[in-house]
């Protein structure tokens, strides 16, 4: 199993402003997975942080505007930068649990809602 | 990429009666089924999940069907009760990333 925590659990921020979101796991882990969940939607995933290298991004997202940061094996941050009313969402940090992945669970934090006026 | 539609969006049955919910996929190569429960303000949890070398798996109430070649699962629940109303979301996997459905909102009622 996973432990995820997840810093803030919610905020509001002022349009224009950045905000970094903090996912911190009981155990190692090659790769963190970051999903954004708009309200009343599904969860799309943003990008896949691994450490040592630069983080993969999905389609429709890019650096500039989700910077991640993957300092060590437990450990990676989102930012959302620039933010307007759109990016209100909520922000999930994601592990695969004991196995390689698509042998294990994929392991959810409790997610950070971000509102933005 | 892969995509993954979902049906129903909202299901609402009786206490007691079953649920169904639909997922079908577009990636044949997807080979990873997991089914997740959203309760509000919690982050998902897997219930259930079936590999593609499997056409059904049941755990209690819950089961989850197969269909590899119509690239379709389903899940179903049986003997509903209050606690199970959520909202469901299926996915779908290749490699390490999960491609999730627009997801359910299953409404049990007493």
């Amino acid at each position: 199993s996973a432990v995820i925590s997840q810093k803030p659990s919610r905020d509001i921020c002022q349009r224009g402003t950045s905000l970094t979101i903090q996912c911190q796991v009981d155990s190692q882990v090659t790769m963190m997975f970051w999903y954004r969940q708009q309200p009343g939607q599904s969860l799309t995933l943003i990008a896949t942080a691994n450490q040592g290298s630069e983080a993969t991004y999905e389609s429709g997202f890019v650096i500039d505007k989700f910077p991640i940061s993957r300092p060590n094996l437990t450990f990676s941050t989102l930012t959302v930068s620039n933010m307007s009313p759109e990016d209100s969402s909520i922000y999930l940090c994601s592990v695969w649990g004991t196995g390689a992945p698509n042998t294990g669970e994929l392991f959810f934090g409790e997610g950070s809602r971000l509102t933005v006026l | 990429g892969e995509n993954v539609e979902q049906h129903p969006s909202t299901l609402s049955v009786q206490e007691g009666d079953s649920a169904v919910i639909k997922c079908t996929y577009s990636d044949s190569a997807s080979n990873y089924f997991p089914w997740y429960k959203q309760e509000l303000g919690k982050g998902p949890q897997l219930i259930i999940d079936i590999r593609s070398n499997v056409g059904e798996k049941k755990d209690q109430r819950i089961a989850v069907t197969l269909n590899k070649t119509a690239k379709h699962f389903s899940l179903h629940i049986t003997e509903t009760q209050p606690e199970d109303s959520a909202v469901y979301f299926c996915a779908a996997s290749f490699a390490s990333k999960l491609t999730f459905g627009t997801g359910t909102r299953l409404q049990v009622t007493l």
